[in-house]
């Protein structure tokens, strides 16, 4: 089954203190991005990988890093949360970026940081 | 990058009613995606749409792309509570550029 799976899918955490939040995908697809879902703000891109090793800041990357080591893997890493960054987190991939592909995401991740 | 606008932000009906959302750009667009998230879940892919002026349906949900590539709406004929959720669409600038989602429009129906 086709699927993008993230970890954890519930966290609490301290400030200040390095987290990260894994995602691999089983379609091979070359895109990979993170995006956060705060209310009244939608969907906001953190960061997107076009290939392995290619990566690249979205719109609101900061306090956020990301590797792309492997096609499947994308892991988003918080090296100091802060609270304002509690948020959804999706993690999504697509065959490439070119328009006209479908966005898979995964199921989400609920992140507080007090 | 490529910003639309999507209207309303929220609408509330009655179980029975018809929905419609908007997503309204100012500059043309190559094609757009339409997502639908259930309350708790995560977005999925409802459709694409390319050409001017398509329209596609799938059961009670007609998608149509505007004349000039501009516009795009989501109708659904008499909402069911399945139909709840935050639809998006997601715009294609074409040559890769940067899409910018709309905010959604959250979708509630009182059964």
């Amino acid at each position: 089954e086709a699927q993008v799976t993230q970890n954890p899918r519930y966290l609490i955490t301290v400030t200040g203190k390095k987290l990260t939040v894994t995602c691999s995908q089983n379609m091979n697809h070359e895109y990979m991005s993170w995006y956060r879902q705060d209310p009244g703000l939608g969907l906001r891109q953190i960061y997107y990988s076009m290939n392995v090793e290619v990566t690249d800041k979205g719109d609101v990357p900061e306090g956020y890093k990301v590797s792309r080591k492997e096609k499947r893997n994308f892991p988003l890493i918080l090296e100091s949360p802060s609270p304002n960054q509690t948020s959804l987190y999706f993690c999504a991939s697509s065959l490439s970026r070119g328009d006209g592909n479908t966005i898979y995401f995964g199921e989400g991740s609920w992140l507080t940081v007090v | 990058g490529q910003q639309v606008m999507q209207i309303p932000q929220y609408q509330h009906v009655q179980e029975g009613e018809d929905f419609t959302t908007y997503c309204n750009s100012s500059t043309t667009l190559s094609n757009i995606q339409w997502y639908k998230q259930r309350p708790g879940g995560h977005p999925v892919f409802l459709i694409q749409l390319v050409k001017s002026g398509e329209v596609k349906k799938q059961k009670r949900l007609t998608f149509q792309f505007g004349e000039a590539k501009k516009n795009s709406s989501l109708h659904i004929t008499a909402t069911q509570t399945t139909d709840v959720g935050t639809y998006f669409c997601a715009p294609g600038a074409g040559n890769n550029r940067k899409l910018i989602w709309g905010l959604g429009t959250s979708l509630a129906v009182n059964p």
